[in-house]
């Protein structure tokens, strides 16, 4: 069947630390992958988008992989700050349209 | 609008009630979707409305969940005769084309059934 497993468990960091979180899928052909923050009681922000054949991107202080072999994506904040934390969730979609499915999510908690 | 807006932010009804959850995309978005959030848990797709064209209905989990979109912009998520497992948080979110574009989610109508 297909998954998408983001680790439940809450990532803690130290403040100016990279936080990696990391998305692995199966049974996925995904055309695009994209990633969103998440704060309490509020809807998804979209914070980047890597298509099928990009390796890498990068906004400001983020960065996303995309490895179609390995079937996972990794998920880069460097020099993390406390404002940094939320829930945050990747999602994928396939050719058939563009409707997004959703992991979990990680909570990544950055301390001062 | 700004943002995608979506009414009410809170909503208390009895059990067997017929709830209508609204949702007003961003001008111009010819997508719409919707999804559902239980507590702790992921979004879970619901409905998805593209232009002109028939709506994506393959996450509606009954019969009981129906949705609309008028005018190809405001949209109406119906939930009849609701049920206890019914409570949630129900998102929408528009988005600009097929393109892969991300998507801006309102902050959501939390459901509760009682």
């Amino acid at each position: 069947s297909q998954k998408i497993e983001q680790n439940s468990e809450a990532l803690n960091i130290q403040e100016g630390k990279t936080a990696t979180l990391t998305c692995n899928y199966t049974n996925y052909s995904p055309a695009y992958l994209q990633w969103y923050r998440q704060d309490p009681g509020r809807g998804p922000v979209f914070l980047l988008l890597i298509r099928e054949n990009e390796k890498e991107k990068r906004k400001e202080r983020l960065k996303v992989t995309f490895d179609t072999t390995l079937k996972q994506s990794l998920f880069h904040i460097t020099a993390s700050q406390p404002a940094d934390s939320a829930t945050y969730l990747c999602a994928l979609a396939t050719n058939a349209g563009n409707m997004l499915t959703f992991g979990g999510g990680t909570r990544l908690m950055v301390k001062p | 609008g700004a943002g995608v807006s979506q009414s009410p932010s809170n909503k208390v009804t009895e059990k067997g009630k017929d709830v209508e959850l609204r949702c007003d995309p961003i001008s111009g978005h010819t997508a719409l979707y919707w999804y559902r959030q239980s507590l702790g848990q992921g979004l879970e797709f619901l409905i998805y409305f593209q232009g002109n064209s028939a709506p994506d209905k393959s996450g509606l989990p009954s019969d009981r969940f129906s949705a609309e979109r008028t005018g190809g912009s405001v949209s109406t998520l119906t939930i009849q005769r609701t049920q206890q497992e019914d409570s949630a948080v129900y998102l929408c979110a528009s988005s600009l084309d097929r393109a892969g574009n991300g998507y801006t989610f309102g902050s959501g109508t939390r459901l509760t059934v009682v």
